[in-house]
């Protein structure tokens, strides 16, 4: 079974701070994606990555940054943390053309 | 780029009912469709898909319908259980992302009493 495993479940930080999220997966998959969820809101991409150090702005991508320096990992980054980046943050991986795979997600609340 | 609308925002249903939930698309290049599941402190977990040279797609109580022609698609849960209940979520694929770039609607939340 396709593992993506999220770092943190819960996380609680302040304005301003910089807030890392990781997210590893077991598959060697090529692709791997942040979204945020939101209520209402459905799931949107932040960011995604088709290889190591190679990356791609999704809708959202405005406070977000990504890293993704082996295959198996990939990064997301809050340069300075705001309030309005409460969320819940999910990652996702897939191998090209095939169904992407969810993390169970990190409640991220900004204080 | 792609814009995904979903219906209804919930759905309450007796057990052993069927439920249907439908979404439309507004690109006409997109080619891939799945279906998550979520449930409570869990991340979305595909249940099925269906690409566009498709029409229909059934697996066990689960179907799922394409009108590429009217640009929509639909689940179909038949004979549901308490255990179906969970926000479900559809999504479309634009042809030209390469990446599987999907758009999700904004959510089913669906409740099937005993």
């Amino acid at each position: 079974d396709v593992k993506v495993t999220q770092s943190s479940r819960y996380l609680v930080k302040r304005t301003g701070e910089k807030v890392f999220l990781e997210c590893v997966q077991d598959m060697d998959h090529e692709n791997m994606f942040w979204y945020r969820q939101d209520p209402g809101l459905g799931l949107r991409l932040i960011y995604f990555s088709y290889d190591v150090k190679m990356k791609e702005k999704g809708d959202i991508p405005e406070g977000y940054s990504v890293s993704r320096e082996k295959k198996e990992r990939f990064s997301l980054i809050l340069e300075s943390a705001s309030t309005n980046q409460t969320s819940m943050y999910l990652c996702a991986s897939n191998l090209a053309n095939q169904p992407q795979h969810f993390g169970d997600g990190t409640r991220l609340s900004i204080l | 780029g792609e814009n995904v609308e979903q219906h209804p925002s919930t759905l309450s249903v007796q057990e052993g009912d069927s439920a249907v939930i439908k979404c439309t698309y507004s690109d006409s290049a997109s080619n891939y469709f799945p279906w998550y599941k979520q449930e409570l402190g869990k991340g979305p977990q595909l249940i099925i898909d269906i690409r566009s040279n498709v029409g229909e797609k059934k697996d066990q109580r689960i179907a799922v319908t394409l009108n590429k022609t009217a640009k929509h698609f639909s689940l179909h849960i038949t004979e549901t259980q308490p255990e179906d209940s969970a926000v479900y979520f559809c999504a479309a694929s634009p042809m030209n992302t390469g990446f599987q770039k999907l758009v999700f609607g904004t959510g089913t939340r669906l409740l099937v009493s005993p």
